[in-house]
């Protein structure tokens, strides 16, 4: 099964609002990583957080981990249209096998 | 620096046809994983590697084989095709503990 379920399945917001993506997930990990999927390509690497992080930030991506409630959310602040994509979580377990959750669509309106 | 590379880009295939999903690496990565991603899903692990000569399965590992003789391929091999593997394959590599470098994706249709 999945490791990571994020939270909701879509969101849609108005350009210049903040989006937040929640995932849960199982097992202890190394760390999490969120990605961005465009339209059936290959994924794009956004954020890294290690185990022992609670927050991360870059631009306009802020990430933070609950490793008591096996949870990280995603925030995504001053939406524009092009951030409109796909955003998965990933776990790397300490088994080394990086797990994808089901992803949550994101669209933005201009 | 080409990055992740995948042969082919599409493929189709006849039940029962096997073939081979290439793989190839040029960033001296440890780890590499096939994952195969299905319409409005995410991405499901296949196998993966932590180095030459050492592989593992993930969460969906029937009907393919894998192997890793060098650092640099890592090829999936579909034994016998079934309309069930329909899927996009797409392979990534990192080095451990840090972020996947992902390939364009092999877009494959059984039919």
């Amino acid at each position: 099964s999945q490791q990571g379920e994020e939270d909701p399945q879509a969101l849609s917001i108005q350009e210049g609002e903040n989006a937040t993506m929640n995932c849960s997930y199982k097992t202890s990990i190394n760390n999490l990583q969120w990605y961005r999927q465009n339209s059936g390509r290959g994924l794009v690497h956004l954020i890294l957080i290690r185990s022992n992080e609670r927050e991360k930030h870059s631009g306009r991506l802020r990430v933070t981990l609950d490793t008591s409630k096996k949870s990280s959310s995603l925030l995504i602040t001053a939406s524009r249209a092009a951030d409109t994509a796909s955003y998965f979580c990933a776990t790397e377990s300490r088994r080394d096998d990086m797990r994808f959750g089901a992803g949550t669509r994101l669209t933005v309106k201009p | 620096n080409a990055g992740v590379t995948q042969t082919p880009k599409f493929q189709v295939l006849k039940t029962g046809q096997s073939m081979t999903l290439q793989c190839a690496q040029d960033m001296n990565h440890e780890y590499m994983s096939w994952y195969r991603q299905d319409p409005g899903m995410g991405l499901r692990l296949i196998h993966y590697s932590v180095g030459a000569g050492i592989t593992d399965q993930g969460e969906v590992p029937n009907g393919y084989n894998v192997s890793r003789s060098t650092t640099e391929d890592f090829p999936l091999r579909l034994l016998s095709a079934a309309p069930s593997q329909t899927s996009v394959y797409f392979c990534a590599s990192s080095f451990r503990n840090s972020p996947l470098h992902f390939g364009n994706g092999t877009r494959l249709t059984v039919t």
